[in-house]
């Protein structure tokens, strides 16, 4: 089975900042990994995913993020946010083999003050 | 292309009563997941339908049931509504199970059940 955890709830943040969303999860087996974003009332969008190879995996809307085998973390990052980026931010993974699920963290929720 | 569409948008019920969820997915997918994502958490995995049959399930009683039709798209049914079943419900489609869990998963904007 797999958990995710994203470590914070909410992360407010002032416009032209930068940001790092923290994921961690938990599997026996390997697993993709990906970010979602949930604009209100909207259902969800692919920022990014990890499948293999580079570490560091750059998504839609300036986002990165980076994937550590060792510390079973996800974080995702912007270097500079706008107005436009508030929104709600999931972490999920899949398991390679096995059940096709995404299992999805609580997700967390990024607003950006002027 | 459309994407993927749900039906209704909203949708009010009281408890004990019954309702269907209508999900359409996007050209060339023949694979939907159903999620529900409860006011402030993240989605949970309800079933997944491939070549009409359910292949997957999550932790969700047998109240909560589905059908995929010829054409690809799907119902989510819900009996003997709980005040619990309030969520949004998202439909999800994916271009083949058999093409491996790789594939990004295209999500409807979710139908918004209310249970009173």
């Amino acid at each position: 089975a797999q958990s995710v955890t994203q470590l914070d709830s909410q992360v407010p943040v002032f416009e032209e900042a930068p940001v790092e969303l923290r994921c961690n999860y938990s599997s026996s087996v390997s697993v993709y990994l990906f970010w979602y974003v949930q604009y209100p009332n909207q259902g969800l969008q692919l920022l990014l995913k990890y499948l293999s190879g580079s570490t560091l995996v750059k998504g839609i809307n300036g986002f990165e993020a980076e994937f550590n085998k060792s510390q079973t973390s996800f974080h995702l990052r912007k270097p500079s946010v706008h107005i436009s980026d508030t929104a709600e931010y999931f972490c999920a993974v899949i398991s390679v083999q096995g059940a096709q699920k995404l299992v999805f963290g609580q997700g967390t929720r990024l607003t950006i003050n002027p | 292309d459309a994407g993927v569409t749900q039906s209704p948008t909203h949708l009010i019920k009281t408890r004990g009563q019954q309702v269907t969820l209508r999900c359409s997915p996007k050209s060339g997918h023949d694979t939907v997941s159903w999620y529900q994502q409860a006011l402030g958490q993240g989605p949970q995995f309800i079933f997944q339908y491939y070549e009409e049959e359910e292949r997957q399930r999550g932790n969700f009683p047998d109240r909560f049931s589905g059908h995929q039709f010829p054409n690809y798209s799907s119902e989510l049914n819900v009996n003997a509504l709980l005040l619990g079943d309030s969520a949004l419900y998202l439909c999800a489609s994916s271009p083949g199970v058999r093409r491996g869990p790789s594939n990004e998963q295209f999500f409807g904007p979710g139908t918004r059940l209310t249970v009173l």
